[in-house]
């Protein structure tokens, strides 16, 4: 079963914006991490934070996670229309076990 | 980086038959597989985790008669819906972890039944 709520589930911005989404989830973890979509195509791996991390970067994309509030947030700064794409989180308990998906975040960037 | 290579990438079939999705891992052992189904506006729900040498272990509430899992290999999985039905069609995607303490996907497989 999903375990995990994001908000918001449909998110439009101009280009240049910067875009916020959340995640929360009901368990422990081990990781938590993030995949984009774009549509009808596999998931693309965005960045992975450790449970013990508090915030990671990588380029245009910063991931908080406050494991006391069970939340995680995504945030792409000076986002670009390619970066339209739908947007989940996924939680494991331990490493190489089950992932657990998100409801995920439809992101659209206007150009 | 490791990459999972997933066939066909769409099929449409005719109800009442059987299609057979392939995973391979190209550059890595994956001793375990996950297979995941996805349906239109919707997240990636997991259908079964799949271990190398053994049987599959599946979801609550998936038929595992209907869809068939084989994992034969440290680099290849198979998911086999039978007898498919209209209401089977939607987005398949396999996962394997990569050793990296990462997971990679393959590209997904469409399946419509008609």
């Amino acid at each position: 079963s999903q375990q995990g709520e994001e908000d918001p589930q449909a998110l439009s911005i101009q280009e240049g914006e910067n875009a916020t989404m959340n995640c929360s989830y009901k368990t422990s973890i081990n990781n938590l991490q993030w995949y984009r979509q774009n549509s009808g195509r596999g998931l693309v791996h965005l960045i992975l934070i450790r449970s013990n991390e508090r915030e990671k970067h990588s380029g245009r994309l910063r991931v908080t996670l406050d494991t006391s509030k069970k939340s995680s947030s995504l945030l792409i700064t000076a986002s670009r229309a390619a970066d339209t794409a739908s947007y989940f989180c996924a939680t494991d308990l331990t490493s190489g076990s089950r992932l657990t998906f998100g409801e995920g975040t439809q992101l659209t960037v206007n150009p | 980086g490791a990459v999972v290579s997933q066939h066909p990438s769409w099929v449409i079939c005719k109800s009442g038959t059987s299609v057979k999705i392939e995973c391979r891992s190209l550059d890595f052992q994956a001793t375990t597989m996950f297979w995941y189904r996805q349906f239109p506006k919707q997240s990636l729900m997991l259908m079964a985790t799949s271990n190398e040498g053994s049987k599959a272990t599946y979801e609550q509430g998936v038929e595992k008669d209907k869809f068939l899992i084989n994992h034969a290999s440290l680099t290849l999985s198979t998911l086999t819906v039978t007898s498919a039905h209209p209401e089977d069609s939607s987005f398949y995607i396999c996962s394997a972890a990569d050793g990296n303490y990462g997971y990679t996907f393959g590209s997904g497989t469409r399946l419509t039944v008609v």
